[in-house]
């Protein structure tokens, strides 16, 4: 059964600061997804990542794969009160069934 | 807004009883999953459905049913309820399937069994 961890599990920070959280698999992803949510939501996809060293950005938002692909990291430049939520990784597994495997997550605050 | 919605938003139910949470997906979306979210933890993958059969469920019992309609709409049903099942229910659907697929998830129904 594959494992995702995610650190740190909470984080509280100011508006303005630079923020990094990692995502680590017990085994290679087949497809690293990355979502926020927010309280009172479902998650909201961010971005698709498949191949190995993979950098996207989105605005403020970088994010890494691994060479391995079984590691990536997301980074936010100058986080914004509207950052606040929780991260979440996950492996998109296209078998018989798409399925997804969700990390523990790691929740932002973002103050003023 | 991801044009899919679920309903009750909350619900209270005790041990022993049975529920119904309901679903509605975009039109075109012939993919449906379930998923159980509990309190601090990712979401958890239940089942999944493609055009009214399931195709794959996760590692819940077999009291945690479905049924997928051709409307796009979807139900998750829940027997003998436990007190573990409290829980966010979140439903996701999806046109496409493949690596670069996305799935478009509801605002969930918090259910608390007492």
């Amino acid at each position: 059964t594959q494992l995702l961890e995610q650190s740190p599990q909470f984080l509280s920070i100011q508006e303005g600061e630079n923020l990094t959280v990692y995502c680590n698999s017990s085994s290679v992803f087949s497809s690293l997804q990355w979502y926020r949510q927010e309280p009172g939501e479902g998650p909201v996809l961010l971005v698709t990542v498949v191949t190995g060293g993979e950098v996207k950005k989105l605005k403020r938002l970088t994010f890494q794969f691994g060479d391995a692909r079984k590691d990536s990291s997301l980074h936010i430049t100058a986080a914004q009160p509207g950052d606040t939520g929780l991260y979440l990784c996950a492996d998109l597994n296209t078998g018989t069934a798409s399925k997804l495997t969700f990390g523990t997550g790691t929740r932002l605050q973002v103050t003023l | 807004e991801t044009g899919v919605t679920q309903s009750p938003t909350h619900l209270i139910k005790t041990r022993g009883q049975q529920v119904t949470l309901r679903c509605s997906s975009q039109s075109g979306h012939n993919t449906v999953s379930w998923y159980q979210q509990a309190l601090g933890q990712g979401p958890q993958f239940i089942f999944q459905y493609y055009r009214e059969e399931e195709n794959g469920r996760g590692n819940f019992p077999p009291r945690f049913s479905g049924l997928q309609f051709p409307n796009y709409s979807s139900e998750l049903n829940v027997n003998a309820l436990e007190l573990d099942d409290s829980a966010l229910y979140l439903c996701a659907s999806s046109y496409e399937r493949g690596l670069q697929e996305t799935q478009y998830f509801g605002p969930g129904t918090r259910l608390l069994v007492l």
